[in-house]
């Protein structure tokens, strides 16, 4: 268990409201991810992060914004939903190995439904 | 973008067959080799993770053979079991990312 809680797990919401999903992690990892998972495209990155204010965009970026404050919590928002952005969405951590590569540990993940 | 390509995207096997799929990706600048295996319902969780001069890496009745030069891996399963169903992702390692591949998805049939 590497101690990732996403919330909500579970949102149905409008086109157009914004939504902010919650990943937190207890055991101070440096970098984190958003990834969102949808049929026929496996799991595509969002939006990561390299510590406190320091994040970067991912391969599908548009629409989507972060943030992290503190270690534990990355932000992920959607500032005006849309039907397109209806997905599951992981958070994960990655823990760094021997050899320079980290290895990911996902949360459970955040069905979004957006009508 | 970090083009990773699995195949097949799906395979039906029979119990107590073995199976083997294929991850291709970058072969310049390679870094890393990442598998993972995702049951439904679950979370994604590491198999293996390969380096430059990775040999195979094994792990119960599954193994993972890393080609880097030529930008390629085999994952295979001996002996299928029910339990082994699962998609299969396989994910590049590059510029502090993991870039995934689509996935092997695939069925055990007792």
């Amino acid at each position: 268990d590497a101690g990732i809680t996403q919330s909500p797990r579970h949102k149905v919401t409008e086109t157009g409201t914004p939504v902010t999903l919650r990943c937190h992690q207890t055991e101070n990892h440096r970098y984190m991810y958003w990834y969102r998972q949808d049929p026929g495209h496996g799991l595509r990155l969002i939006h990561y992060s390299y510590g406190v204010k320091d994040t970067d965009k991912g391969e599908v970026s548009d629409g989507y914004s972060v943030s992290r404050s503190k270690t534990e919590d990355f932000l992920l928002t959607l500032e005006s939903a849309t039907s397109s952005q209806t997905s599951v969405y992981f958070c994960a951590i990655s823990v760094w190995l021997a050899g320079g590569t980290g290895e990911l540990f996902f949360g459970e993940g955040s069905r979004l439904t957006v009508l | 973008i970090l083009n990773v390509e699995q195949s097949p995207q799906s395979l039906h096997v029979q119990e107590g067959d073995s199976t083997n799929f294929t991850c291709s990706f970058p072969s310049s600048n390679f870094y890393a080799l990442h598998w993972y295996r995702w049951e439904t319902a679950k979370s994604p969780e590491a198999l293996f993770v390969m380096t430059l001069n990775g040999d195979e890496k094994k792990k119960g009745r599954i193994s993972a053979t890393p080609n880097t030069k030529e930008g390629y891996s085999y994952l295979y399963i001996k002996g299928s079991q029910p339990e082994d169903s699962a998609t299969y992702l396989c994910a590049f390692y590059g510029n502090n990312r993991l870039a995934f591949g689509k996935g092997n998805q695939v069925v055990v049939i007792p």
